[in-house]
């Protein structure tokens, strides 16, 4: 069981670039969100979807893009990449039932330079 | 801002000693978790405790909650070097979790 998955791992871009970071879950949860994390802070949630074609933004939303078509995914998209956005990404998950424990990827490390 | 926010921000102890850090948090909750992020790592589900709870215990964990002063604490006894890592509170709400700041602990052997 793998549990959330994140891909890149790593990636550095260039400021105006776009690029988009995968999430993947398998234990069939329903509500999924991305938070960014940078160095000294805890998390700060960017969107998040409590089911396939349902997103909503988060605190703070603007130069990311989001879309659920499928229960297992949940891509970020950076449309235009700016310093700024350099952070650590985290995609979670978890069951609309129960009390709301979250399970976390491994987190996607992005430079913008 | 941020729902809730931990204090201290970094707790350095010895080996075999308890740690103890708070959370203070804004609105009604119907439960309050704590999550641990080791370096470089994502985080992973530590507790949970509900607002009709008071006091909850998992093995070394110990979590309290007193929803009259918006506040939680966990004490980590008899602590170990592997417990260093960050110690964050959050709350749920309707498909979102809000996270405080952190609370960095470092147990020297």
């Amino acid at each position: 069981n793998a549990g959330v998955t994140q891909t890149p791992k790593f990636q550095v871009l260039k400021t105006g670039q776009s690029m988009t970071l995968q999430c993947a879950q398998d234990m069939n949860h329903e509500y999924m969100s991305w938070y960014r994390q940078d160095p000294g802070m805890g998390l700060r949630l960017i969107h998040y979807s409590v089911g396939a074609g349902i997103t909503d933004q988060g605190e703070v939303p603007n130069g990311y893009n989001v879309s659920r078509s499928t229960t297992e995914d949940f891509p970020l998209r950076l449309l235009s990449a700016a310093p700024s956005q350099t952070s650590v990404y985290f995609c979670a998950s978890r069951k609309p039932q129960g009390p709301g424990e979250l399970f976390f990827g491994e987190g996607s490390r992005l430079t913008v330079l | 801002s941020q729902q809730g926010e931990e204090d201290p921000q970094a707790l350095s102890i010895q080996e075999g000693e308890n740690a103890t850090m708070n959370c203070s948090y804004k609105t009604s909750i119907n439960n309050l978790q704590w999550y641990r992020q080791n370096s470089g790592r994502g985080l992973v589900h530590l507790i949970l405790i509900r607002s009709n709870e008071r006091e909850k215990h998992s093995g070394r964990l110990r979590v309290t909650l007193d929803t009259s002063k918006k506040s939680s604490s966990l004490l980590i006894t008899a602590s170990r070097a592997a417990d260093t890592a960050s110690y964050f509170c959050a709350t749920a709400g309707a498909g979102k979790s809000t996270f405080g700041d952190g609370t960095t602990l470092t147990v020297k052997p």
